[in-house]
């Protein structure tokens, strides 16, 4: 079945970075589009933007321009976040998600998600 | 960016109640809506896409309706395995948007 697995917790200092990855297993990956949305401790989910796993293509919200890079690796059919320059605020549970076929942008699999911590 | 308002934030219903969930979009979404549940510590579930189809092996007391920018999410008789947050999202424009969710707990 449609799985995709990310890569462990991180603790960060503020003004670093942090990478995290998302393999996917059981679905073609190149059919896909990977999109990261994370929730802050006791928030609502937001999302970050999304990966054209065929292309390379992305796009992402414009509170993350400049931090944000999305990249993905089709030999290994992982898919991978950056996020520079992080704040305290950036704390939080990130989500990669799947949506494919005619519904790219309906998440019909997720990660089980990677906590990223930010603190000095 | 459009903006999703849910309503109401969270809710305490008996088993056997049904239970409704309205999620209103700042402008017009056609029926580019999905919802979804999230368990504590789990990442969320999809429920239902285009506002009212139901995702494969969901089970049927959930539903959804509506088109444009008032949808309506609905357990007909709720469960003790259905205590959860309820998240409304669109895909009508990018950003990507969710509801501020909808904490569901047994009564």
């Amino acid at each position: 079945q449609a799985q995709l697995v990310q890569s462990g917790a991180e603790v960060k200092k503020p003004g670093a970075s942090v990478k995290v990855s998302c393999k996917a297993s059981g679905f073609t990956f190149s059919d896909y589009y990977i999109h990261w949305v994370r929730q802050a401790p006791g928030h609502g989910l937001e999302w970050m933007g999304r990966i054209n796993l065929y292309s390379g293509g992305t796009i992402h919200a414009q509170k993350f321009q400049g931090r944000i890079t999305m990249t993905r690796d089709t030999s290994i059919s992982t898919a991978y976040l950056d996020l520079r320059r992080l704040r305290s605020d950036d704390t939080a549970l990130y989500f990669c998600a799947g949506g494919g076929g005619y519904y790219p942008d309906v998440f019909d699999v997720w990660g089980q998600g990677t906590v990223v911590s930010v603190s000095s | 960016d459009i903006q999703m308002t849910q309503s109401p934030s969270s809710l305490s219903a008996s088993v056997g109640d049904r239970v409704t969930i309205t999620c209103q979009a700042s402008q017009d979404i056609n029926n580019f809506l999905s919802w979804y549940q999230q368990k504590p510590g789990k990442a969320p579930n999809l429920l239902i896409y285009d506002a009212s189809n139901l995702e494969t092996g969901v089970p049927s007391r959930f539903s959804g309706s509506g088109s444009g920018t008032d949808f309506t999410f609905t357990i007909s008789s709720l469960q003790p395995e259905d205590v959860a947050t309820y998240y409304c999202q669109q895909y009508t424009n990018v950003p990507l948007t969710f509801g501020g969710g909808t904490k569901v707990e047994i009564k």
